[in-house]
Protein backbone atom coordinates (compact mmCIF):
# COMPACT_ATOMS: atom_id res chain seq x y z
CA UNK A 1 0.00 0.00 0.00
CA UNK A 2 1.59 3.36 -0.80
CA UNK A 3 -0.40 5.38 1.92
CA UNK A 4 -1.94 8.45 1.43
CA UNK A 5 -1.10 10.83 -1.19
CA UNK A 6 -0.59 14.50 -1.60
CA UNK A 7 -0.05 16.48 -4.25
CA UNK A 8 1.87 19.15 -5.11
CA UNK A 9 4.10 18.40 -2.30
CA UNK A 10 5.13 22.18 -2.66
CA UNK A 11 3.32 25.26 -3.83
CA UNK A 12 4.35 28.27 -4.01
CA UNK A 13 2.12 30.91 -4.94
CA UNK A 14 1.14 34.68 -4.89
CA UNK A 15 -1.34 36.14 -2.80
CA UNK A 16 -4.89 35.84 -4.54
CA UNK A 17 -4.20 33.07 -6.54
CA UNK A 18 -6.39 30.10 -6.04
CA UNK A 19 -4.80 27.13 -4.94
CA UNK A 20 -6.08 23.86 -5.16
CA UNK A 21 -4.67 20.68 -2.96
CA UNK A 22 -5.22 17.06 -3.47
CA UNK A 23 -5.42 13.81 -1.49
CA UNK A 24 -5.59 10.44 -2.27
CA UNK A 25 -6.77 8.26 0.97
CA UNK A 26 -5.00 4.70 1.79
CA UNK A 27 -8.00 2.18 -0.22
CA UNK A 28 -10.76 1.10 1.99
CA UNK A 29 -10.33 3.71 4.18
CA UNK A 30 -13.82 5.62 4.90
CA UNK A 31 -12.70 8.48 6.75
CA UNK A 32 -10.54 11.32 5.27
CA UNK A 33 -9.44 14.41 7.19
CA UNK A 34 -7.29 17.84 6.44
CA UNK A 35 -5.08 19.38 8.77
CA UNK A 36 -3.17 22.67 8.62
CA UNK A 37 0.09 22.70 10.73
CA UNK A 38 1.83 25.74 11.53
CA UNK A 39 3.96 26.98 14.32
CA UNK A 40 1.77 29.43 15.63
CA UNK A 41 -1.12 26.75 15.95
CA UNK A 42 0.11 23.40 16.12
CA UNK A 43 -1.81 21.09 14.47
CA UNK A 44 -5.73 22.72 13.33
CA UNK A 45 -8.57 19.66 12.02
CA UNK A 46 -10.29 21.58 9.02
CA UNK A 47 -12.68 19.46 8.09
CA UNK A 48 -13.12 15.96 8.12
CA UNK A 49 -15.57 13.36 5.43
CA UNK A 50 -16.98 9.72 6.55
CA UNK A 51 -17.88 7.80 3.01
CA UNK A 52 -17.19 10.60 1.04
CA UNK A 53 -19.77 13.45 2.94
CA UNK A 54 -18.37 16.31 4.70
CA UNK A 55 -19.40 15.12 9.00
CA UNK A 56 -17.35 18.27 10.46
CA UNK A 57 -15.99 21.37 9.02
CA UNK A 58 -16.17 24.00 11.79
CA UNK A 59 -12.53 24.28 11.94
CA UNK A 60 -12.66 26.01 7.73
CA UNK A 61 -10.93 29.34 8.38
CA UNK A 62 -13.67 31.10 6.24
CA UNK A 63 -15.33 30.76 3.26
CA UNK A 64 -11.75 31.05 0.80
CA UNK A 65 -11.34 27.58 2.06
CA UNK A 66 -13.88 24.69 0.88
CA UNK A 67 -12.92 20.74 0.35
CA UNK A 68 -15.15 18.44 -1.56
CA UNK A 69 -14.98 14.35 -1.81
CA UNK A 70 -15.90 13.63 -5.25
CA UNK A 71 -15.33 9.95 -4.26
CA UNK A 72 -13.84 7.48 -2.12
CA UNK A 73 -10.07 7.51 -3.54
CA UNK A 74 -9.98 11.97 -4.35
CA UNK A 75 -10.75 14.39 -2.34
CA UNK A 76 -9.78 18.18 -2.68
CA UNK A 77 -9.06 21.29 -0.52
CA UNK A 78 -9.23 24.47 -2.43
CA UNK A 79 -8.16 28.15 -0.92
CA UNK A 80 -9.31 30.88 -2.94
CA UNK A 81 -7.99 33.82 -3.06
CA UNK A 82 -5.33 32.67 -1.57
CA UNK A 83 -3.38 35.05 1.13
CA UNK A 84 0.20 34.68 3.10
CA UNK A 85 -1.43 33.89 6.44
CA UNK A 86 -2.60 30.70 5.17
CA UNK A 87 0.60 29.69 4.23
CA UNK A 88 1.35 26.33 6.41
CA UNK A 89 1.90 22.33 5.74
CA UNK A 90 -1.54 20.76 4.65
CA UNK A 91 -2.26 16.89 5.89
CA UNK A 92 -4.65 14.48 4.35
CA UNK A 93 -4.73 11.97 6.81
CA UNK A 94 -7.40 8.49 6.27
CA UNK A 95 -8.14 6.21 8.87
CA UNK A 96 -11.17 3.23 8.79
CA UNK A 97 -13.58 4.07 12.01
CA UNK A 98 -12.16 4.83 15.68
CA UNK A 99 -8.41 3.79 14.14
CA UNK A 100 -5.43 5.52 14.41
CA UNK A 101 -4.96 8.08 11.58
CA UNK A 102 -2.72 7.67 8.51
CA UNK A 103 -1.45 10.52 7.60
CA UNK A 104 0.12 11.90 3.71
CA UNK A 105 3.39 13.57 3.73
CA UNK A 106 1.62 16.95 3.39
CA UNK A 107 1.84 19.84 0.83
CA UNK A 108 4.00 22.60 1.87
CA UNK A 109 2.19 25.60 0.69
CA UNK A 110 3.78 29.24 0.37
CA UNK A 111 1.67 32.32 -0.06
CA UNK A 112 3.32 35.39 -0.98
CA UNK B 1 7.73 42.61 12.48
CA UNK B 2 8.94 38.75 14.48
CA UNK B 3 6.31 36.28 14.75
CA UNK B 4 5.80 34.36 17.88
CA UNK B 5 4.86 30.45 17.37
CA UNK B 6 4.60 27.72 19.55
CA UNK B 7 7.65 26.54 22.14
CA UNK B 8 7.41 23.21 21.84
CA UNK B 9 8.68 21.62 25.25
CA UNK B 10 11.90 19.48 24.17
CA UNK B 11 13.63 16.95 26.10
CA UNK B 12 17.01 16.07 24.88
CA UNK B 13 18.47 11.98 26.06
CA UNK B 14 21.62 10.19 25.51
CA UNK B 15 21.33 7.22 22.96
CA UNK B 16 20.55 4.47 24.85
CA UNK B 17 19.02 5.68 28.18
CA UNK B 18 15.13 5.67 28.29
CA UNK B 19 12.43 8.44 27.48
CA UNK B 20 9.64 9.58 28.70
CA UNK B 21 7.16 12.35 27.10
CA UNK B 22 4.43 13.47 29.40
CA UNK B 23 1.06 15.06 27.96
CA UNK B 24 -1.36 16.97 29.97
CA UNK B 25 -5.31 16.17 28.29
CA UNK B 26 -8.13 18.45 28.64
CA UNK B 27 -11.56 16.71 28.59
CA UNK B 28 -12.43 14.35 31.23
CA UNK B 29 -14.80 12.80 28.70
CA UNK B 30 -12.00 11.43 26.46
CA UNK B 31 -11.76 7.84 26.57
CA UNK B 32 -9.27 7.33 23.17
CA UNK B 33 -5.81 8.23 23.54
CA UNK B 34 -3.00 8.46 20.41
CA UNK B 35 0.65 9.11 20.16
CA UNK B 36 2.00 10.27 17.25
CA UNK B 37 5.49 10.62 16.08
CA UNK B 38 6.33 13.63 13.32
CA UNK B 39 9.93 13.92 12.03
CA UNK B 40 10.92 16.90 9.93
CA UNK B 41 9.60 17.11 6.73
CA UNK B 42 7.17 14.51 7.16
CA UNK B 43 3.51 13.57 8.54
CA UNK B 44 2.59 12.28 11.64
CA UNK B 45 2.99 8.45 12.15
CA UNK B 46 0.90 6.66 14.71
CA UNK B 47 2.96 4.57 17.15
CA UNK B 48 0.55 3.45 19.80
CA UNK B 49 -2.49 4.08 21.22
CA UNK B 50 -4.86 3.06 24.30
CA UNK B 51 -8.42 2.97 25.27
CA UNK B 52 -9.66 4.73 29.16
CA UNK B 53 -10.48 1.06 30.13
CA UNK B 54 -6.76 0.28 30.62
CA UNK B 55 -4.19 2.00 32.33
CA UNK B 56 -0.86 0.69 30.41
CA UNK B 57 -0.20 -0.79 26.88
CA UNK B 58 3.26 -1.51 25.17
CA UNK B 59 4.47 -2.03 22.59
CA UNK B 60 7.56 -2.56 20.47
CA UNK B 61 10.54 -0.07 22.64
CA UNK B 62 7.12 2.05 23.62
CA UNK B 63 4.60 1.96 26.28
CA UNK B 64 2.07 4.47 27.09
CA UNK B 65 0.36 4.97 30.54
CA UNK B 66 -2.33 6.80 31.50
CA UNK B 67 -3.51 8.45 34.62
CA UNK B 68 -7.20 9.04 33.81
CA UNK B 69 -7.59 11.09 37.56
CA UNK B 70 -5.33 14.02 36.75
CA UNK B 71 -5.67 13.60 32.93
CA UNK B 72 -1.96 12.70 32.26
CA UNK B 73 -0.83 10.50 29.70
CA UNK B 74 3.11 9.64 28.81
CA UNK B 75 4.80 7.62 26.31
CA UNK B 76 8.04 5.95 27.17
CA UNK B 77 10.87 4.64 24.78
CA UNK B 78 12.84 1.97 25.64
CA UNK B 79 17.18 2.44 24.67
CA UNK B 80 16.04 5.78 22.76
CA UNK B 81 17.93 5.51 19.24
CA UNK B 82 19.07 8.07 17.42
CA UNK B 83 16.41 7.38 14.95
CA UNK B 84 13.41 8.81 18.09
CA UNK B 85 14.84 12.12 17.20
CA UNK B 86 11.20 13.49 16.54
CA UNK B 87 8.34 15.82 17.93
CA UNK B 88 5.73 13.16 19.96
CA UNK B 89 2.33 14.36 19.52
CA UNK B 90 -0.41 12.91 21.77
CA UNK B 91 -4.07 13.12 20.79
CA UNK B 92 -6.86 12.57 22.77
CA UNK B 93 -10.82 11.90 21.45
CA UNK B 94 -13.77 9.94 22.43
CA UNK B 95 -13.50 6.37 20.50
CA UNK B 96 -17.13 6.44 19.11
CA UNK B 97 -15.80 8.59 16.49
CA UNK B 98 -13.12 10.80 15.03
CA UNK B 99 -13.06 14.30 16.69
CA UNK B 100 -9.25 13.67 18.14
CA UNK B 101 -7.58 16.77 19.20
CA UNK B 102 -3.83 16.94 19.26
CA UNK B 103 -1.29 18.60 21.55
CA UNK B 104 1.24 21.19 21.02
CA UNK B 105 3.84 18.26 20.71
CA UNK B 106 7.63 17.53 23.04
CA UNK B 107 10.65 17.86 20.44
CA UNK B 108 12.84 15.03 21.63
CA UNK B 109 16.67 15.01 20.57
CA UNK B 110 18.83 11.61 20.39
CA UNK B 111 22.48 12.17 21.28
CA UNK B 112 25.13 10.13 20.00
Amino acid sequence: DAGVIQSPRHEVTEMGQEVTLRCKPISGHDYLFWYRQTMMRGLELLIYFNNNVPIDDSGMPEDRFSAKMPNASFSTLKIQPSEPRDSAVYFCASSLAVTGRNFGPGTRLLVL
Amino acid sequence: GESVGLHLPTLSVQEGDNSIINCAYSNSASDYFIWYKQESGKGPQFIIDIRSNMDKRQGQRVTVLLNKTVKHLSLQIAATQPGDSAVYFCAEGAYNNNDMRFGAGTRLTVKP
